[in-house]
């Protein structure tokens, strides 16, 4: 079957220190990969994704890789702002079935100023 | 409109009451989703419409729960006898037809049953 198994949170962190979220996904077929963040008070945004093996998702300085050898897909940012404390959520989109979304369980991070 | 619209943003019910959450998807997404978020969860996929029809519902986790979609736009999602259980933000979520594409959420109805 399908599912998404991100690291557990929450993450701290200082302002402009590096930014790792795990996430490593099993699929049946060959499916997309996403990140969404939600921000406080907010609903979910897309922040980037990527639809084939070794393609880099990126967007507002966060990238992430999808990597099928190892079944990976992990969020990184070089500098985080305090802005970026949000809630992360990897998904992988099922193509074959009803391009249905599988989240993950999402990894809160905080950013201390 | 600019974006999936759901409504009420919080509805709180007895316990035993029937309750109808509603979703509006962005104009011409064919594609609409419902998922359930609990607590410090991941979004659960409940039942997705491809434009009339309810192409797969295997998510609903009991017959209390069902959702239509009638005319291929707006959607309800409809609890019957409601339990302290299915106390949960509910969200939409709207996309074109095809793979790989982006699913656009709105904000949520947060159901507290009490």
């Amino acid at each position: 079957g399908n599912s998404v198994t991100q690291m557990e949170g929450p993450v701290t962190l200082s302002e402009e220190a590096f930014l790792t979220i795990n996430c490593t996904y099993t699929a049946t077929g060959y499916p997309s990969l996403f990140w969404y963040v939600q921000y406080p008070g907010e609903g979910l945004q897309l922040l980037l994704k990527a639809t084939k093996a070794d393609d880099k998702g990126s967007n507002k300085g966060f990238e992430a890789t999808y990597r099928k050898e190892t079944t990976s897909f992990h969020l990184e940012k070089g500098s985080v702002q305090v802005s970026d404390s949000a809630v992360y959520f990897c998904a992988l989109n099922d193509a074959y079935n009803f391009n249905k979304f599988y989240f993950g369980s999402g990894t809160k991070l905080n950013v201390k100023p | 409109g600019a974006g999936v619209s759901q409504t009420p943003s919080n509805k709180v019910t007895e316990k035993g009451k029937y309750v109808e959450l509603r979703c509006d998807p962005i104009s011409g997404h064919t594609a609409l989703y419902w998922y359930r978020q609990s607590l410090g969860q991941g979004p659960e996929f409940l039942i997705y419409f491809q434009g009339t029809g309810a192409a797969d519902d295997s998510g609903l986790p009991n017959d209390r729960f069902f959702a239509v979609r009638p005319e291929g736009s707006v959607s309800t999602l409809k609890i019957q006898r409601t339990e302290r259980g299915d106390s949960a933000v509910y969200l939409c979520a709207s996309s074109t037809t095809g793979g790989n594409t982006e699913a656009f959420f709105g904000q949520g109805t947060r159901l507290t049953v009490v």
